[in-house]
């Protein structure tokens, strides 16, 4: 059973980059069976795709952050990254990191998410 | 890519069936039948609820279904319980393996 958890600051200060890890259970990170994504949900607002990633290191990306966001993944460590750079205010939200299994298109196990707040 | 849209709130009493509706474009909804479906109560992280348009994970109710016709997709709860009041989103593949999520409904059991 898959088990995701997400870590990072809290407080980033704008211009900043945002940088998150997800850290693996459970799991192999490299296992061919699985893409690995962000997704983020300002307060009180709806969900957001910002990205994924496949062991391989092939990447994808929601085409409104895509200049902004670079995601990578750590084999050795079971983990994957986010980092998003030239943070606003705008960019306030609870980060979630979650798995998709290949073939399927949909993000069956997430993290409990972590709040980034974006301020001096 | 723009949001799925949904209504942004829908209620039912117990007992009673709710249908929510998430219309996209031939982009998205229309062109997969890659539809998803997920709860989130207050302060957790969301739950799938339903995958590939119809198709429930194991441990789903199956007061839970789905459908989709052309560009909307729809979800519907029978037998409202209390446990179900909660947040629901949409989401579709989008090709070059994107993502689109709905802007969300909140379903409020009476």
């Amino acid at each position: 059973q898959l088990q995701l958890q997400e870590s990072g600051p809290g407080l980033v200060k704008p211009s900043e980059t945002l940088s998150l890890t997800c850290t693996v259970s459970g799991g192999s990170i490299s296992s061919s069976s699985y893409y690995w994504g962000w997704i983020r949900q300002p307060p009180g607002k709806g969900l957001e795709s910002i990205g994924s990633i496949y062991y391989s290191g092939s990447t994808y990306y929601n085409p409104s952050l895509k200049s902004r966001v670079t995601i990578s993944v750590d084999t050795s460590k079971n983990q994957f990254s986010l980092k998003l750079s030239s943070v606003t205010a705008a960019d306030t939200a609870v980060y979630y990191c979650a798995s998709i299994a290949v073939g399927r298109y949909y993000f069956d196990c997430w993290g409990q998410g972590t709040l980034v707040t974006v301020s001096s | 890519q723009s949001a799925l849209t949904q209504p942004p709130s829908a209620s039912g009493s117990p007992g009673q069936s709710v249908t929510i509706s998430c219309t996209g474009t031939s982009s998205d909804v229309g062109g997969y039948n890659y539809v998803s479906w997920y709860q989130q109560h207050p302060g957790k992280a969301p739950k799938l609820m339903i995958y590939e348009v119809s198709k429930r994970p194991s441990g789903v109710p199956d007061r839970f279904s789905g459908s989709k016709s052309g560009n909307t997709a729809s979800l519907t709860v029978s037998g409202l319980q209390a446990e179900d009041e909660a947040d629901y989103y949409c989401s579709s593949y989008a090709d070059s393996n994107n993502y689109v999520f709905g802007t969300g409904t909140k379903v409020t059991v009476l």
